[in-house]
């Protein structure tokens, strides 16, 4: 079946670790976003990219790295320097305008 | 980042009642995006409109298009429990980049 999907679904880890949120889409989309949601919170943009080896910051990329070596994945690192990563983050994939999310990796560092 | 105006933030409903809800922009948009996120989920897409003044159904959810292009709506009919979750609007943003509404968040009653 075509779709996005995130692993896991639950994370923990302690505080001062990093962390990496999977993502992969076999959908061939050309672009993939991460966003970010905090409890009864929208959705913000952490990274973008839109073509394979090229990312964009978005609103709130302090603390988080990504990487697009391949077209069908976009992995997000959560680094010790993202003061409060506990959230639900939500991976997507675009063949243009409209987004298609996956299910999403609720991270909780303790 | 640019954010889109949704409202009203929450609803409380019961089955079976009709549910309205907007969102509204500074800009002009050429497209509207409504999707729904059911608690623990990603957003999954439910309407997409793209000229001013259209209507598009999908079941019991019927969109519009507003004619100033700032806006748009989002009605339910007959409200079943189903329905709960956060409504998002979206719509056009900077560097192709969806834009995305604060959410409206439905709970039904039985």
């Amino acid at each position: 079946d075509g779709g996005i999907t995130q692993s896991p679904k639950y994370l923990f880890r302690k505080e001062g670790q990093n962390v990496t949120l999977s993502c992969e889409q076999n959908l061939n989309h050309d672009a993939m976003y991460w966003y970010r949601q905090d409890p009864g919170q929208g959705l913000r943009l952490i990274y973008y990219s839109q073509i394979v080896n090229d990312f964009q910051k978005g609103d709130i990329a302090e603390g988080y790295s990504v990487s697009r070596e391949k077209k069908e994945s976009f992995p997000l690192t959560v680094t010790s320097a993202q003061k409060n990563p506990t959230a639900f983050y939500l991976c997507a994939s675009s063949p243009g305008l409209a987004v298609f999310f996956g299910p999403g990796t609720r991270l909780t560092v303790l | 980042g640019q954010q889109l105006n949704q409202s009203p933030q929450s609803m409380f409903i019961q089955e079976g009642e009709d549910v309205s809800m907007n969102c509204t922009s500074s800009s002009i948009f050429n497209t509207w995006l409504w999707y729904k996120q059911d608690p623990g989920e990603g957003p999954v897409l439910l309407i997409a409109l793209y000229k001013a003044g259209e209507l598009t159904s999908n079941g019991r959810l019927t969109a519009q298009f507003g004619i100033t292009r700032k806006d748009s709506f989002l009605n339910i009919s007959a409200s079943i429990p189903s329905d709960v979750g956060i409504y998002f609007c979206a719509g056009p943003g900077t560097a192709s980049k969806l834009t995305f509404g604060t959410g409206t968040r439905l709970q039904v009653t039985l």
